[in-house]
């Protein structure tokens, strides 16, 4: 059964750093994997989407890298902001369609 | 503008009073399905549909019902609630449940149980 863990459970950083967010699995035989923010009182919304063909993908200040064979996934932010402050979660998509989250990281921006 | 919605999304309720939380989606999507979230643990799938009539088990379906009689809804049904179903409950939605497919996320329900 696939089991995917999210490290550390909250984190706080001085606005303007960068910094990255782990993700990781028990399971390699996945299909793709996400990043989703989920900010308080609102739903998930999704980051990157990397199929396990992949090594990275990039959106704006955002890289995501999947090595596949290690089980690990990070996210990496840029130059970070405090309107960057939410939970993320990470989420893996197994070669049945089964989909397990991790319990996310909270991440916390100070201006 | 496409999106799912969820009603209610708070709800205090009492052990053993019948609720239901609706789900819709405006998108046409064929695959539907609900999470609930724990702190700790992340989000459990607790059952799932294929399409209209079609509805399986996820990991977590004790105490929980559904059903998928128009293909935009999706309500979510505790028959008997208990404190241990308090949490943060979403529905999702995707156009056709194979397998990557992008889910659409609601903006979830908090619901406590005394």
């Amino acid at each position: 059964k696939q089991e995917v863990t999210q490290i550390p459970a909250a984190l706080s950083v001085p606005e303007g750093e960068n910094l990255v967010l782990n993700c990781s699995f028990t399971d390699s035989a996945i299909y793709n994997l996400q990043w989703f923010r989920q900010d308080p009182g609102k739903g998930l919304t999704s980051l990157l989407l990397i199929q396990s063909s992949q090594r990275e993908q990039t959106s704006g200040r955002l890289n995501a890298s999947l090595d596949k064979s290690s089980g690990r996934s990070t996210l990496y932010i840029a130059a970070s902001q405090p309107g960057d402050s939410a939970t993320y979660l990470c989420a893996v998509v197994n070669n049945n369609n089964d989909m397990r989250f991790g319990a996310g990281t909270r991440l916390t921006v100070k201006p | 503008e496409a999106q799912v919605t969820q009603n209610p999304r708070y709800l205090i309720t009492v052990t053993g009073k019948k609720l239901t939380v609706t789900c819709s989606q405006n998108m046409n999507h064929e695959y539907m399905s609900w999470y609930r979230q724990d702190p700790g643990l992340g989000l459990r799938q607790i059952y799932y549909s294929m399409n209209v009539e079609v509805t399986d088990k996820g990991d977590v379906p004790e105490g929980y019902k559904v059903s998928r009689k128009e293909k935009r809804n999706f309500p979510l049904i505790l028959e008997s609630p208990s404190p241990n179903q308090t949490s943060l409950y979403f529905c999702a939605s995707s156009l056709s449940g194979t397998l990557g497919d992008t889910q659409y996320f609601g903006p979830g329900t908090r619901l406590t149980v005394l």
